[in-house]
């Protein structure tokens, strides 16, 4: 069935360096994609989206890219500070039909 | 984005009984979700919360366990029934298709409810 993985439970940085997630999916027909934080008692908050007709999103301090070929996405994280420190999921849908397939999640450790 | 609130935050319940969960949105929106995250684990869809109409559920949901409400654009409820300890997780709530807003497909969740069935 659809799926959408991680490929590492646990990530640990150390602060200021540069934090990589990454997430593979496997419905072709996906065209949308969100990366959440979730920290610890609190809901998912959203991060940053992209859509099947980029590669690469920017924001504040994070970057998604999308690799359509391979059915891959990744949230690169600049300069990881210890309030990046949470459970990262990935989410990928079909534009219209709401119906998100989220990853297992990774937790990003920021050592001090 | 919307301001989303549920209620209660926590609770603590007992085999048999039944808990109503509710969420507010400060802004109308066009769709609304419920999610079960068990712990330790990612998020899975309960149902689609419609407004003025029966939810649509997904597979191993059904209406006798999970009773949606959606009086309206800005509300809805979510009742765990006949609750057992296997049904101790973190249940959320998520809006899409705000006013005015650029993206109908961005989904935005409430800060959950942790139920703990004893």
């Amino acid at each position: 069935g659809e799926s959408v993985g991680l490929h590492l439970p646990t990530l640990s940085v150390q602060e200021g360096d540069n934090s990589i997630i990454n997430c593979a999916y496997s419905n072709s027909a996906s065209d949308y994609f969100i990366w959440y934080k979730q920290e610890s008692g609190k809901g998912p908050q959203f991060i940053i989206d992209i859509r099947s007709n980029m590669d690469k999103r920017q924001g504040q301090r994070v970057t998604v890219l999308l690799n359509k070929t391979v059915k891959h996405l990744s949230l690169q994280i600049a300069a990881t500070q210890p309030g990046d420190s949470a459970v990262y999921f990935c989410a990928g849908t079909i534009s219209g039909t709401y119906k998100y397939i989220f990853g297992t999640g990774t937790r990003l450790k920021v050592l001090a | 984005s919307a301001v989303i609130s549920q209620k209660p935050s926590r609770d603590i319940c007992q085999r048999g009984t039944s808990l109503t969960i509710q969420c507010q949105v400060d802004s109308q929106v066009t769709m609304m979700f419920w999610y079960r995250q068990q712990p330790g684990q990612s998020l899975t869809l309960i149902a689609t919360a419609n407004q003025g109409s029966e939810a649509t559920y997904e597979s191993g949901f059904v209406i006798d366990k999970f009773p949606i409400s959606r009086p309206n654009l800005t509300f809805s409820t979510l009742t765990v029934s006949n609750m057992s300890p296997e049904d101790s997780s973190i249940y959320l709530c998520s809006v899409a298709g705000q006013f005015l807003s650029t993206s109908t497909d961005t989904q935005y969740f409430g800060p959950g409810t942790r139920l703990t069935v004893l």
